[in-house]
């Protein structure tokens, strides 16, 4: 079983600041990442796949890196709407990635 | 427009059985692998099953290995899971999600619908 492991489990940011999130795979994956965003009460959205290409309709200020065990997704500059939780995916049946929470600072 | 529509869940006592269903519509359904994908109150995200375009393949998380069936009906745009032996920590928000290529599953889910409630309890 390939484990995903996040960090930091919270982040905290001022709207406008980056946000830079980390994803580490326990052996490699190549590039086959995805990640997704979730707000309370919502469905995630899938945000980023094969670790950085961008989904359909998806702002250009969210970017994805890395491969191998070590990925990073990164927003620009916060808007308001981005503040949620952002779960990493291998593809393929494994485990999600533990999430990270980017809250309002 | 995509959209899935979970339906089905209940409150169910351990040991019990359920099957939840999700109707597709704004895509070809027939085209593309579907997934269950489900959350624990207040925890993360879990994959559960997946079902390949025409049925004939079929995964499932060791979790729910033996006890949880998927299965489809392309006539009626419409994924189902039969959950049986159900236990506390089967409660969970379930999602039907599609898999973001045709054909060949990616394992990325690019539609999810809004999830129904499975609460496994006495």
């Amino acid at each position: 079983e390939i484990v995903l492991t996040q960090s930091p489990a919270t982040l905290s940011l001022s709207p406008g600041e980056r946000a830079t999130l980390s994803c580490r795979a326990s052996q490699s994956i190549s590039n086959y990442l995805g990640w997704y965003q979730q707000k309370p009460g919502q469905a995630p959205r899938l945000l980023i796949y094969d670790a950085s290409n961008r989904a359909s309709g998806i702002p250009a200020r969210f970017s994805g890196s890395g491969s191998g065990t070590d990925f990073t997704l990164t927003i620009s500059s916060l808007e308001p709407e981005d503040f949620a939780v952002y779960y990493c995916q291998q593809r393929n049946i494994w485990p999600f990635g533990g999430g990270t929470k980017v809250e309002i600072k | 427009e995509v959209q899935l529509v979970e339906s089905g869940g209940v409150v169910v006592q351990p040991g019990g059985s359920l099957r939840i269903s999700c109707a597709a519509s704004g895509f070809t359904f027939d085209d593309y692998t579907m997934h269950w994908v489900r959350q624990a109150p207040g925890k993360g995200l879990e994959w559960v099953s997946l079902i390949s375009w025409d049925g004939g393949s079929t995964y499932y998380a060791d979790s729910v290995k033996g006890r949880f069936s998927i299965s489809r009906d392309n006539s009626k745009n419409s994924l189902y899971l039969q959950m049986n032996s159900l236990r506390t920590e089967d409660t969970a928000l379930y999602y039907c999600a599609k898999d973001f290529r045709d054909t060949t599953p990616t394992y990325y889910f690019d539609y999810w619908g809004q999830g129904t409630l499975v609460t496994v309890s006495s």
